[in-house]
């Protein structure tokens, strides 16, 4: 299994506050994605990262912003969390190499806002 | 942007029997790769196969194979002789080239396998 490590796991906050998921890849991949996973969506991406201080948005970026200071490590901010950013929120990673560029999953942090 | 569509929310098999799952996409690429990842209750996404769309012959891993049609661009998912631990949702996926590999998913199927 790839080295991608999500932190929080879980989280539980309140309407207004800001948020930060950290991605953490120990593979050196260049690539790094963040997703969030709502029934009868499948998984959207929100924003993703082409090298450190590269990123660019996804299908649903609004409210989200995101920071790449180390190849390791990509960080998802919720400025300040609404309801409707209740969710299960996928980082993942892949890199250019001489066959598809697969993508490889964290193990998800479910995010609840009230 | 590129659509994938699952049309079948949900599924169910006996053990040991065979199931299909359908995915169709649309896009204007040429050159593109196509996926299909299992999550299990674990909530873990796990790549079960993947297809590069210039090769004409199917994928296969083990008792998983796809059926690529490229010009009717549909990518169905065969598993055989079905296990219990291949209950599961299934997300079809596709990646082009253009816009730093992306991924468009499907919006799954549920996948239930019966004793």
């Amino acid at each position: 299994d790839a080295g991608i490590t999500q932190s929080p796991r879980h989280k539980v906050t309140e309407t207004g506050t800001p948020v930060t998921l950290r991605c953490h890849q120990t593979e050196n991949h260049r690539y790094m994605y963040w997703y969030r996973q709502d029934p009868g969506h499948g998984l959207r991406l929100i924003h993703y990262s082409y090298g450190v201080k590269d990123t660019d948005k996804g299908e649903v970026s609004d409210g989200y912003s995101v920071s790449r200071s180390k190849t390791e490590d990509f960080l998802l901010t919720l400025e300040s969390a609404t309801s409707s950013q209740t969710s299960v929120y996928f980082c993942a990673i892949s890199d250019w190499g001489g066959g598809p560029d697969t993508q490889y999953f964290g193990p998800g942090t479910r995010l609840t806002v009230l | 942007a590129q659509t994938v569509t699952q049309s079948q929310p949900e599924m169910s098999v006996q053990e040991a029997e065979t199931v299909t799952l359908s995915c169709t996409y649309d896009t204007s690429e040429s050159n593109y790769y196509l996926f299909w990842y299992k999550q299990p209750p674990s909530r873990q996404m796990i790549l079960v196969i993947r297809q590069e769309a210039y090769k004409q012959q199917n994928a296969t891993e083990n008792r998983f194979s796809v059926n690529f049609q490229k010009a009717a661009k549909s990518f169905s998912l065969k598993i055989s002789d079905s296990q219990l631990g291949d209950t599961a949702m299934y997300f079809c996926a596709f990646m082009g080239r253009v816009g730093g590999n992306q991924f468009y998913f499907g919006t799954g199927t549920s996948l239930t396998v019966i004793p």
